[in-house]
């Protein structure tokens, strides 16, 4: 059973415009989650993470936001670029078990110039 | 030089051989993984090691071992490849809770 889900497998916006990955889990003793972006032939990156305390955090042209209540995570890109088409993977990380990350199916993103 | 290295980048090999994946890190973090990706699945844990004494099974882990020799090195062995074993693989670290270094990735294929 997919814990951690991204049920799109790919987006594509205008440069320019908002681009807004979801992402679902089931588990409530995840306690953190994160964002990475995968280019092809490199391995992920970290982007930006956010604590189940918080509700949302931001940094630069990316924001993400927590719902807890509905176990729904998204990430907002404004605005924006070309660069930014890659791979994008939710992960969270369960609640007393160290640094093991479950992620999603990723979604792959592609900005049009 | 990288922070996470995985060797090879990639491999051909055939069904029921054995075959060694390689991951060493610079980082001096204490805790390795290793996932693999796949199509529609995103990366999946294989197995997960916290120190030089711990290893642990992750989601996936029929078909494969691990060996984590030091601190800095951390491999995954197929003891014997079949097809459905083709994937990209991944080594990852961390320190304590804080977030993974990924390596480069190892493409495999079993034929």
């Amino acid at each position: 059973d997919q814990q951690v889900k991204q049920n799109s497998p790919s987006l594509s916006v205008q440069e320019g415009r908002i681009s807004i990955l979801n992402c679902d889990y089931t588990n409530s003793m995840f306690d953190y989650f994160l964002w990475y972006k995968k280019y092809p032939a490199e391995g992920p990156t970290f982007l930006i993470s956010i604590s189940s305390i918080k509700d949302k955090n931001e940094d630069g042209r990316f924001t993400v936001f927590l719902n807890k209540s509905a176990k729904h995570l998204s990430l907002h890109i404004v605005p924006s670029q070309p660069g930014d088409s890659a791979v994008y993977f939710c992960a969270a990380r369960y609640h007393n078990q160290g640094g093991k990350l479950i992620f999603g199916q990723g979604t792959e993103l592609s900005v049009k110039p | 030089d990288a922070d996470v290295t995985q060797t090879p980048r990639n491999r051909i090999t055939k069904t029921g051989k054995r075959i060694m994946l390689e991951c060493s890190q610079t980082k001096g973090h204490d805790r390795m993984y290793w996932y693999r990706q796949d199509p529609g699945l995103g990366l999946r844990l294989i197995y997960y090691s916290f120190d030089v004494k711990d290893i642990n099974k992750g989601e996936i882990s029929d078909g494969y071992s691990v060996s984590r020799q030091a601190q800095a090195k951390f491999s995954l062995s197929l003891e014997s490849a079949i097809p459905n074993q083709t994937a990209l693989y991944f080594c990852a670290t961390s320190h304590g809770r804080n977030g993974y270094t990924f390596g480069s990735g190892t493409r495999l294929t079993v034929v």
